[in-house]
């Protein structure tokens, strides 16, 4: 089985400031990362995973964040953060094709991102 | 190209009553995911359909059903509605087959339990 923290449940920043969200997982298999983005009354959108390949991934609106297997984290950064980022952001894990949890998302607890001019 | 669709947005039920819940996924998927999002529980995975059968199921009593129909839409089925049955229940949707695929969530429909 598979598990996500996320380590802050809200993180409050300037307009323009960076900001980091944490996510640690634990699996006992290889697993898929992904960060969501839930505006207010919304779905979720994806805002970038990690399949394979470079630990550094982009994503949409000028995200990023970054695989560190020995540590099993997977942060979220952005070097300078708008108003409208003020939303809510969920981790989340998947385990690879094969595993008794493959297809289903395992999420974190989400952080409430709000961005103050 | 539409996204993924819920119906109804907004569903207000009493305790005891069955509810039932519709997703269309985008065209062309052939996978529906459920999940569960309660105040202070989080994000949780329910249930997947592909190709018309139960690929995976989370922990969640009997009483949460589904199933999928030929055209790939879903339906969610909760019996004997709990107050704790109150939630956010989105439906995501994603290609089928081995492999990875990005499940794509629609908006959501909100359950009321009173």
């Amino acid at each position: 089985a598979q598990s996500v923290t996320q380590l802050d449940s809200q993180v409050p920043v300037f307009e323009e400031a960076p900001v980091e969200l944490r996510c640690n997982y634990s699996s006992s298999v290889s697993v898929y990362l992904f960060w969501y983005v839930q505006y207010p009354n919304q779905g979720l959108q994806l805002l970038l995973k990690y399949l394979s390949g470079s630990t550094l991934v982009k994503g949409i609106n000028g995200f990023e964040a970054e695989f560190n297997k020995s540590q099993t984290s997977f942060h979220l950064r952005k070097p300078s953060v708008h108003i409208s980022d003020t939303a809510e952001y969920f981790c989340a894990v998947s385990e690879r094709a094969g595993g008794t949890s493959y297809g289903k998302l395992t999420f974190g607890q989400g952080t409430i991102l709000t961005v103050h001019p | 190209e539409a996204g993924v669709t819920q119906s109804p947005t907004h569903l207000i039920k009493t305790r005891g009553q069955q509810a039932t819940l519709r997703c269309s996924p985008i065209s062309g998927h052939t996978s529906v995911y459920w999940y569960q999002q309660a105040l202070g529980l989080g994000l949780q995975f329910l249930l997947w359909y592909d190709e018309g059968e139960e690929r995976n199921r989370g922990n969640f009593p009997p009483r949460f059903s589904g199933r999928q129909f030929p055209n790939y839409s879903s339906e969610l089925n909760v019996n004997a509605l709990e107050l704790e049955d109150s939630a956010l229940y989105l439906c995501a949707s994603s290609l089928g087959g081995k492999g990875y695929h990005e499940q794509y969530f629609g908006p959501g429909t909100r359950l009321t339990v009173t």
